[in-house]
């Protein structure tokens, strides 16, 4: 089983629509978790950390289930700019220093 | 701002050359990994470093060496380019906080091709 795991997609959506990812881990010692976008032939980039049970930044909700393990992500009123492939990140300290696991990532089309 | 540099966008490199990819950060951060991307497989970790002089392995060491002299960089080795070594490098930075640990940051990535 992968350390996290995402529904690759894509999804497809129309401008305005309300769109959710889901993503699981299987380290119940996780500590903290992130939302990632990434830009075709860009680096990632940092969208949102949920350090508790959740967080929200305007259009963008995560919220985090420990007891199923597993962390969301809610885009509100999508933009075409929106597009991007989101990844779903994991963190958890390892006698001392911390591990970030990535998972494979989440594409979004949005569309006129 | 966070900034996360890497000597170069793009490198073509010959089948068995040694290779240096680097990477500076200007934030003081503790904690510095270099990652490779391969299409349908996400980012993987090769090697991480949590301090100075310090290193450890990720899941897929194998062909590579690190060097970290400094706190603010971190260097990726290729002892032998082959060309399965084909790939987009992609370091990254982040504090250690209050146990925790913080979002990371990256560079720009290094497209390598190895021919």
């Amino acid at each position: 089983r992968k350390e996290v795991e995402q529904d690759p997609g894509p999804f497809n959506v129309p401008e305005g629509a309300t769109v959710a990812f889901n993503c699981t881990y299987s380290n119940s010692a996780s500590q903290s978790f992130f939302w990632y976008r990434q830009d075709c032939r860009k680096e990632p980039k940092l969208l949102m950390s949920v350090y508790s049970s959740g967080n929200e930044d305007g259009r963008f909700t995560a919220q985090l289930n420990r007891a199923s393990q597993y962390i969301s992500l809610l885009i509100r009123d999508s933009k075409l700019s929106d597009s991007a492939t989101y990844l779903c990140v994991v963190n958890y300290m390892n006698t001392g220093f911390q591990k970030l696991v990535f998972g494979t990532g989440t594409r979004l089309l949005v569309s006129p | 701002d966070v900034k996360v540099t890497q000597s170069s966008r793009y490198l073509v490199k010959r089948t068995g050359e040694k290779v240096f990819l680097e990477c500076v950060q200007d934030m003081d951060h503790e904690n510095m990994f270099w990652y490779r991307q391969d299409p349908g497989l996400g980012l993987r970790l090769i090697y991480f470093s949590y301090d100075v002089k310090m290193k450890e392995k990720g899941d897929i060491p194998e062909g590579y060496s690190v060097s970290r002299e400094k706190k603010e960089r971190f260097s990726l080795i290729l002892e032998s380019a082959s060309t399965n070594q084909t790939s987009m490098y992609l370091c990254a930075s982040s504090h250690t906080l209050g146990g925790q640990g913080a979002g990371a940051f990256f560079g720009q990535g290094t497209r390598l091709t190895v021919v």
